[in-house]
């Protein structure tokens, strides 16, 4: 594997349901995020961690929790979603320092809340 | 707080043909600018960043401009090809760092 996975790529749950979103960097960085895509909207930074430890909160509810066990893995886990949360759901990776912070970017997980 | 935004939303062109694509932002006060293209259903690849001391980058067929001062970066496309078509969208570091405020994009379609 190469460069920034997620998985699966697309998801489709109910309500009720609780689920979780991976992301994995191949690329030996620091920094890792969660970005969120819906239709005629730019994307919305949601989560940034820096060394395994959460440093932004773009005011994202509750309902989406972050994980981050070490610098390669990220996780987004779901529960009591909305059908407005139906997005895609983009992770991306950084080397931070020197002030040149260059992200790369996963494939994304094309949610759909019913 | 920043705002991107990008002109056109959509363009159309002959292959061959060169082209800018436009970016501006409300803040000059930022740490970088990031250049990317989006394939439909797909993440986004990186293009280019330009750091806030430089002037412009640049990658093969790509080049990058940013003016701080006026809040505005362009991304030029030389000799445009039918796999040029994607969406283009900015995306500027600013307001505390890691802070990523991006454009709506631009969609570029280069016809054969």
């Amino acid at each position: 594997e190469t460069g920034v996975t997620q998985t699966p790529r697309h998801l489709v749950m109910g309500m009720t349901n609780k689920k979780s979103l991976k992301c994995e960097q191949h690329l030996g960085h620091n920094a890792m995020y969660w970005y969120k895509q819906s239709a005629k909207k730019p994307l919305e930074l949601m989560f940034v961690y820096n060394f395994k430890e959460q440093t932004e909160n773009n005011s994202v509810p509750s309902r989406f929790s972050p994980e981050c066990p070490n610098s390669s893995h990220l996780f987004l886990h779901l529960h009591t979603l909305q059908p407005e949360d139906s997005a895609l759901y983009l992770c991306a990776s950084s080397e931070v320092g020197g002030g040149y912070n260059e992200q790369f970017f996963g494939p994304g997980t094309r949610l759909t809340v019913l | 707080k920043q705002e991107v935004t990008q002109i056109p939303a959509a363009l159309s062109v002959p292959e061959g043909e060169n082209l800018v694509l436009n970016c501006s932002f409300t803040d000059s006060a930022i740490y970088n600018l990031q250049w990317f293209r989006q394939d439909p259903g797909k993440g986004l690849t990186s293009l280019l960043l330009i750091q806030s001391s430089q002037r412009e980058q640049t990658s093969g067929r790509l080049n990058a401009s940013l003016d701080k001062s006026s809040g505005r970066s362009t991304l030029y496309i030389a000799a445009s090809q039918p796999g040029d078509s994607a969406t283009y969208l900015c995306a500027v570091e600013s307001g505390g760092y890691q802070k990523v405020t991006f454009g709506t994009g631009t969609k570029l379609q280069v016809i054969p």
